[in-house]
C-alpha cells in the first residue's frame, strides 16, 4: 500500500541555520509527490511538487527513488518558515497520500 | 479566480447528535472534491471524494458520510455524533490532469 511517512512530528531550528524536514514514500512505480504547508491561521496550501525541480521560497525537495525520499530543504531558516508541513503522494487517479506532518518552529 | 467556501468555521455539538457540514466551490466546473479530516498526531486523513454529482468513494469505514446534491456543493454528514469525531475537517478540490489540490478554511468539530 502507498504511505507517506514523516518521522519528525516537531522540528525547532535557530534562524539562519539549515533545515531539512524528512520524508519518506512507499510505492510500486514512478511517484509523484508534493509538498504542502499550513501558516498560522492560513489555508493549507501546495509549496512545491517535485515534477517542477522549483525552489520556492528558498525550499527545494529532491526525489531519491533510491532512499524512497523526498525531503525539503532550506539552507537559512528564517522565522516566517515557522509552520506545519505535510509531504503527499499521489494514489491513483487523483487522490493524495498524506504523511503525518511536521511541525517546524524557527527560533530567533 | 476560483474559491472554496467551508461553513460553520467552528461547530460544538453534543454526543449523539446530527451534523451537517457544507463545502462550495466557485469558479470553475466539474470539479473533484475531497474531505479529509486533519487530527494531532494523525496526520491528514482523506475521509470521502467525489469525481462527479452523486459519486461517492468512501475511504475509511466511519459514522460519516457525504454527498453531493450538486456539482460544485459538497456535504459532509452524521446522523449520531461520536466523541472520537471531534477534529478539523477539510474540504478540498482538483480538476483536470492538475493534481495540485486547493483546501478550504475548514471547519473546527468539537463533539461533548
Amino acid at each position: 500500500a502507498q504511505r507517506v511517512t514523516q518521522p519528525e512530528k516537531l522540528l525547532s531550528v535557530f534562524k539562519g541555520a539549515p533545515v531539512e524536514l524528512k520524508c519518506n514514500y512507499s510505492y510500486s512505480g514512478s511517484p509523484e509527490l508534493f509538498w504542502y504547508v499550513q501558516y498560522s491561521r492560513q489555508r493549507l496550501q501546495l509549496l512545491l511538487r517535485h515534477i517542477s525541480r522549483e525552489s520556492i521560497k528558498g525550499f527545494t525537495a529532491d526525489l531519491n527513488k533510491g532512499e524512497t525520499s523526498f525531503h525539503l530543504k532550506k539552507p537559512f531558516a528564517q522565522e516566517e518558515d515557522s509552520a506545519m508541513y505535510y509531504c503527499a503522494l499521489v494514489q491513483g487517479a487523483q487522490k493524495l497520500v498524506f504523511g503525518q506532518g511536521t511541525r517546524l518552529t524557527i527560533n530567533p | 479566480s476560483q474559491t472554496i467556501h467551508q461553513w460553520p468555521a467552528t461547530l460544538v455539538q453534543p454526543v449523539g447528535s446530527p451534523l451537517s457540514l457544507e463545502c462550495t466551490v466557485e469558479g470553475t466546473s466539474n470539479p473533484n472534491l475531497y474531505w479529509y479530516r486533519q487530527a494531532a498526531g494523525r496526520g491528514l486523513q482523506l475521509l470521502f471524494y467525489s469525481v462527479g454529482i452523486g459519486q461517492i468513494s468512501s475511504e475509511v469505514p466511519q459514522n460519516l458520510s457525504a454527498s453531493r446534491p450538486q456539482d460544485r456543493q459538497f456535504i459532509l454528514s452524521s446522523k449520531k455524533l461520536l466523541l472520537s469525531d471531534s477534529g478539523f475537517y477539510l474540504c478540498a478540490w482538483n480538476r483536470g490532469v492538475n493534481k495540485e489540490q486547493f483546501f478550504g478554511p475548514g471547519t473546527r468539530l468539537t463533539v461533548l
